[in-house]
């Protein structure tokens, strides 16, 4: 219960395409969802967070949609670019700890 | 930006040596703080949370006495990996929140610690 699903785990996109990357959860106690953009040898940095009285947050060209209901998040990021190839992590936070349970990540490849 | 620093950045050393971690938030104070452990191509795994002034709490399955864990200030906290041994290594990363937004969040990353026992 205390799992965080992603998906795909890796995806290739064509520069200009949208990359999109899936997140399930089970606990209803999470209520923060972070994700994280992580370079090799680095570590994760914040893209975008959102929390579950939003359906979506937008912040660029990084999209969170959240569908409370069912228990899904995804990140959406438009217009990819080569410079956006590295691998994401979503995340969740359970509200009385403050802990970050993370997703397994996905490596995304942008291609020009 | 919130900035949280890591030093050393790659450290290689010999079976049975203890190694120490450092993780300093540089431009704001954290009473708290959080280990994780990220194995090559896996996802980061709290380790433990380091409490300012007070004893570190420790996730299920990590050894107390084998990673050690000193809160010393709102800005240095640092972990110790007792006689480390090869299967110790692994990419060591720090978190502290900034306290700008919700709660303990967000958290902001250090750049790791590459931990490679010979």
């Amino acid at each position: 219960q205390q799992q965080v699903k992603q998906s795909p785990q890796s995806l290739i996109v064509q520069k200009g395409g949208i990359s999109i990357i899936n997140c399930a959860y089970e606990n209803t106690a999470f209520d923060y969802f972070p994700w994280y953009q992580q370079f090799p040898g680095k570590g994760p940095a914040l893209l975008i967070a959102i929390r579950p009285d939003v359906s979506e947050k937008k912040e660029g060209r990084f999209t969170i949609s959240f569908n409370k209901s069912a228990k899904q998040f995804s990140l959406h990021i438009m217009d990819s670019q080569p410079g956006d190839s590295a691998t994401y992590f979503c995340a969740a936070s359970i509200w009385n700890t403050d802990k970050l349970i993370f997703g397994t990540g996905t490596r995304l490849q942008v291609f020009p | 930006g919130a900035v949280v620093s890591q030093h050393p950045s790659w450290v290689i050393c010999k079976s049975g040596t203890s190694v120490k971690i450092e993780c300093r938030s540089l431009d704001f104070q954290a009473t708290t703080m959080f280990w994780y452990r990220q194995f090559p191509k896996q996802s980061l795994m709290l380790m433990a949370t380091s409490n300012e002034g007070s004893k570190a709490t420790y996730e299920q399955g990590v050894e107390k006495d084998k990673f050690l864990i000193n809160h010393a200030s709102l800005t240095l906290s640092t972990l110790t990996v007792t006689s480390a041994h090869p299967e110790d290594s692994s990419f060591y990363i720090c978190s502290a929140p900034s306290f700008t937004g919700f709660r303990n969040q967000p958290q902001h990353f250090g750049d790791g610690t590459r931990l490679s026992i010979l």
